[in-house]
């Protein structure tokens, strides 16, 4: 909705750049992780998502790195675009656990 | 939304009152979820499901219960609403435990 993410970090990018979004995790033990785009009003969309074995994996227009010495996740977007407009967030699995923990997120804003 | 929907979309009740929300999904997925959104929380999970009448509490259950008789119906109950629990509800299914999971559009609750 539209209330959500009052205060949330916000990164603006002219539009044709790339964007790149950034996620902290803190447990050392997860092993999943899941990039997710909601636009105003909508629900959480799933975007791309990595396993603990690998480092990068890329979909259309879109790039996941996966930094686990440092526990960091980075979304890459290319050649962002006016409909690129959403808060993106991050979420984490514990191995073995049943559910995703979610961060925040990040609102991304596009410059004409 | 993969298949996802959510009844009511919006809804105005009084404090004390009882509502129920209702999700339904086509893809036959075995777990649903009901989480709620707020402002500076991100997303929450209030009860998830893992088969028909199997369920567990989230990290913020209190207040709310849920029923699944059907796989594919997953119903949240506010016995005795509060304002507390002024929200955005989603609903989202997935295909394994704290796999992937695919979000319903909301459906924004107003206590008053």
């Amino acid at each position: 909705g539209e209330n959500v993410g009052l205060h949330l970090p916000t990164l603006s990018v002219q539009e044709g750049d790339n964007s790149i979004i950034n996620c902290a995790y803190s447990n050392s033990a997860s092993d999943y992780f899941i990039w997710y785009k909601q636009e105003s009003g909508k629900g959480p969309q799933f975007i791309i998502d990595i396993r603990s074995n690998m480092d990068k994996r890329q979909g259309q227009r879109v790039t996941v790195l996966l930094n686990k010495t440092v526990k960091h996740l980075s979304l890459q977007i290319a050649a962002t675009q006016p409909g690129d407009s959403a808060v993106y967030f991050c979420a984490e699995k514990g191995q073995g656990a049943q559910k995703l923990v979610f961060g925040q997120g990040t609102r991304l804003t596009i410059n004409p | 939304d993969a298949g996802i929907t959510q009844s009511p979309r919006h809804k105005v009740t009084e404090t004390g009152t009882p509502v129920t929300l209702r999700c339904h999904q086509t893809e036959n997925h075995r777990y649903m979820y009901w989480y709620r959104q707020d402002p500076g929380h991100g997303l929450r999970l209030i009860h998830y499901s893992y088969g028909v009448k199997d369920t567990d509490k989230g990290e913020v259950s209190d207040g709310y219960s849920v029923s699944r008789s059907k796989t594919e119906d997953f119903l949240l109950t506010l016995e005795s609403a509060t304002s507390s629990q002024t929200s955005v509800y989603f609903c989202a299914i997935g295909l394994a435990r704290g796999d992937t999971q695919y979000f319903g559009p909301g459906t924004r609750l107003t206590v008053l």
